[in-house]
């Protein structure tokens, strides 16, 4: 199994507090995402990263927040909780020259929910 | 339009018979296609990759391209109550990954 580690693994919060999920990857991949899936809408990009410091906005990036510091740690942040982030979020990760070339891993996943 | 399209099932299948899941993606730029398994409460696992236009096999797998049709398939040969699932079908492009909304198999014994 690619080593990819996410944390915590499921978490309780209240609405307008800040949440900071943390992934963390062993295998020195460049690339890592942060996905969350809902039913109906499967798997949503909501940012990536392809490198240190280097990150982007995916399709679903409105309220959420990211940075990688460590090529082994890409940490995603909910500035303000809202009920509709309540979700799972799952970290991804990719090495090669970009995802067209190679395949995702992805992390145990982060049960979120916000009350 | 959606990036990558599934029927979302349910599919259901005889224990040893053939599962077939199809995929359509909208974006002829799109480079790699891949099929993922996830089982409930579980994050996706990937099972098959293909680049080429053609047939991939891997053990009681088939993944199927044409892109020329834009389509994506999957067999599952000999089926097991285990492969009862939802299967992601993904594709690559640049430097990032769409995913279908999956297509829920289950497998009667």
């Amino acid at each position: 199994d690619a080593g990819i580690t996410q944390s915590p693994r499921h978490k309780v919060t209240e609405t307008g507090t800040p949440v900071t999920l943390r992934c963390h990857q062993t295998e020195n991949h460049r690339y890592m995402y942060w996905y969350r899936q809902d039913p109906g809408h499967g798997l949503r990009l909501i940012h990536y990263s392809y490198g240190v410091k280097d990150t982007d906005k995916g399709e679903v990036s409105d309220g959420y927040s990211v940075s990688r510091s460590k090529t082994e740690d890409f940490l995603l942040t909910l500035e303000s909780a809202t009920s509709s982030q309540t979700s799972v979020y799952f970290c991804a990760i990719s090495a090669g020259r970009g995802a067209g070339d190679t395949e995702a891993f992805f992390g145990q996943g982060t049960r979120l929910t916000v009350v | 339009q959606k990036e990558v399209e599934q029927n979302s099932g349910p599919l259901s299948v005889p224990e040893g018979a053939i599962a077939s899941l199809n995929c359509t993606y909208s974006d002829r730029g799109s480079q790699s296609f891949f099929w993922y398994r996830q089982y409930s409460g579980k994050s996706p696992e990937l099972i098959m990759f293909i680049y080429s236009n053609g047939d991939k096999e891997d053990g009681r797998f088939t993944a199927q391209l044409n892109k020329a049709s834009q389509y994506v398939s999957l067999l599952i040969r000999d089926s097991q109550p285990s492969d009862s699932a939802t299967y992601l079908c993904a594709v690559g492009r640049g430097n990032q990954f769409y995913f279908g909304t999956g297509t829920s198999l289950t497998v009667i014994p």
